[in-house]
């Protein structure tokens, strides 16, 4: 398909493991967003990647948050420790670059138990 | 830092009416999309807005962006039950941010008969 693809759709965890939730972008979008969404709440920015440049990751929470993008492509967020107020919709989006607009997956439900 | 809000929150429509969700921002910026959301679905891009005086229809929805004011508004005409949905704003950030997507809190619509 030819969208921004998430996985997995459906994440539940114990308090205390670590998660990685794997993004992959639309095939030459440079930028790539990771947010997060809580139950009847908006988007919450975590963290932005912009071609080669260093990632914005001023929306990041807590340092238990950590997010790559490899060879400008798919893009992991993984959670360590997670704790139940990390229990969300994570949703993914890239684009072409600025002044564009931006697509979004269907997001990952992670519930923390 | 960027600060959008968007009023109302909430609203409830009826049916053949016409009204307006209001988008305002923070920080000077000429570029600011529109997106919608279903009921436990990811996010869909309406409009992208690109200068001041920037006005784009669809349908029985029209946007428009006054940067000066800092403010887009999105218009709803004779709404219909269909259009009801979560209504996001996003105002891209210029500067050392530049590029970064910022999202009201998104309002609510609801159209009933």
């Amino acid at each position: 398909g030819a969208g921004v693809s998430q996985s997995p759709s459906n994440k539940v965890t114990e308090k205390g493991k670590d998660v990685e939730l794997r993004c992959d972008p639309i095939s030459g979008h440079t930028a790539l967003y990771w947010y997060r969404q809580s139950l009847g709440q908006g988007l919450e920015f975590l963290i932005y990647f912009q071609g080669n440049s260093a990632p914005d990751k001023s929306g990041l929470p807590s340092d238990r948050f950590s997010a790559e993008r490899t060879g400008g492509s798919v893009s992991t967020l993984t959670i360590q420790r997670t704790q139940q107020e990390d229990s969300a919709v994570y949703l993914c989006a890239s684009r072409r670059g600025p002044n564009t607009e931006a697509f979004f997956g269907q997001g990952t439900r992670l519930t923390v138990v | 830092e960027l600060k959008v809000e968007q009023n109302p929150l909430f609203l409830s429509m009826q049916e053949g009416k016409n009204y307006t969700i209001y988008c305002n921002y923070s920080t000077t910026s000429d570029r600011l999309y529109w997106y919608r959301q279903d009921p436990g679905k990811s996010l869909e891009s309406l409009f992208v807005l690109l200068s001041n005086g920037a006005v784009k229809q669809e349908g029985r929805l029209m946007a428009s962006l006054d940067t000066k004011a800092r403010l887009s508004t999105l218009h709803i005409t004779a709404a219909v039950h269909d259009l009801s949905a979560t209504y996001f704003c996003a105002v891209e950030a210029g500067g050392t941010s530049y590029g970064k997507l910022t999202f009201g809190q998104g309002t609510i619509l609801t159209v009933h008969p």
